[in-house]
């Protein structure tokens, strides 16, 4: 299985900071890693795929990276981003998640 | 809009079974893989199953495989996790997603239903 790693686990930042989550794969994965939001009590919500930002998702938002080593950045951190990020290979099965990163105020 | 409705949750000892359900809508079903997702209590994000449009192909999380059937009605816009032989390690919030990625090769989940919680104890 390939394992997905994300650090920090949690991260405290305050409204206006950039913020960098880091997902780390153990195999190459090429660009296929999604990244999620998901807040207390609530589903998980797609934000990227690839660097794709999805419909309707801040463009505050973006992500880079390829092979192991991938990145969610918040340019400007607004008060409804805290929340717990997931990143996901979304190629080899199973699927596999990163343990999440909190950010925390 | 897309909708995925989960039910069938509930509190259930160890040893027993449970049938979960995910009512989908606002989107043409049988054209799309879907898959089950599973958190534990303050736990990530697990994958668990996934089927494809037509019921013809499913694959499993080697944690429930022997266990658990995934099965979807296309007449009801309905997928289904049949969870058999259930232990305390399968307890977790429950949810039933949408997989956009279609032949793409990405496997992902763009639309999540609320999740349905599963307790496993005597």
């Amino acid at each position: 299985d390939i394992q997905m790693t994300q650090s920090p686990s949690s991260v405290s930042a305050s409204v206006g900071d950039r913020v960098t989550i880091t997902c780390r794969a153990s195999q190459h994965i090429n660009t296929w890693l999604v990244w999620y939001q998901q807040k207390p009590g609530k589903a998980p919500k797609l934000l990227l795929a690839g660097s794709t930002l999805q419909s309707g998702v801040p463009s505050r938002f973006s992500g880079g990276g390829s092979g192991t080593d991938f990145t969610l950045t918040i340019s400007s951190l607004q008060p409804e981003d805290f929340a717990t990020y997931y990143c996901q290979q979304a190629h080899i099965l199973p699927l596999t998640f990163g343990g999440g990163t909190k950010v925390e105020i | 809009e897309v909708q995925l409705v989960e039910s069938g949750g509930g509190l259930v000892q160890p040893g027993g079974s449970l049938r979960l359900s995910c009512a989908a809508s606002g989107f043409t079903f049988s054209s799309d893989w879907m898959h089950w997702v599973r958190q534990a209590p303050g736990k990530g994000l697990v994958w668990v199953s996934r089927i494809n449009g037509d019921g013809s192909m499913t694959n499993y999380a080697d944690s429930v495989k022997g266990r658990v059937t995934i099965s979807r009605d296309n007449a009801k816009n309905t997928v289904y996790l049949q969870m058999n032989s259930l232990r305390a390690e399968d307890t977790a919030v429950y949810y039933c997603a949408r997989d956009p990625g279609g032949s793409s090769g990405w496997f992902y989940f763009d639309s999540w239903g609320q999740g349905t919680l599963v307790t496993v104890s005597s």
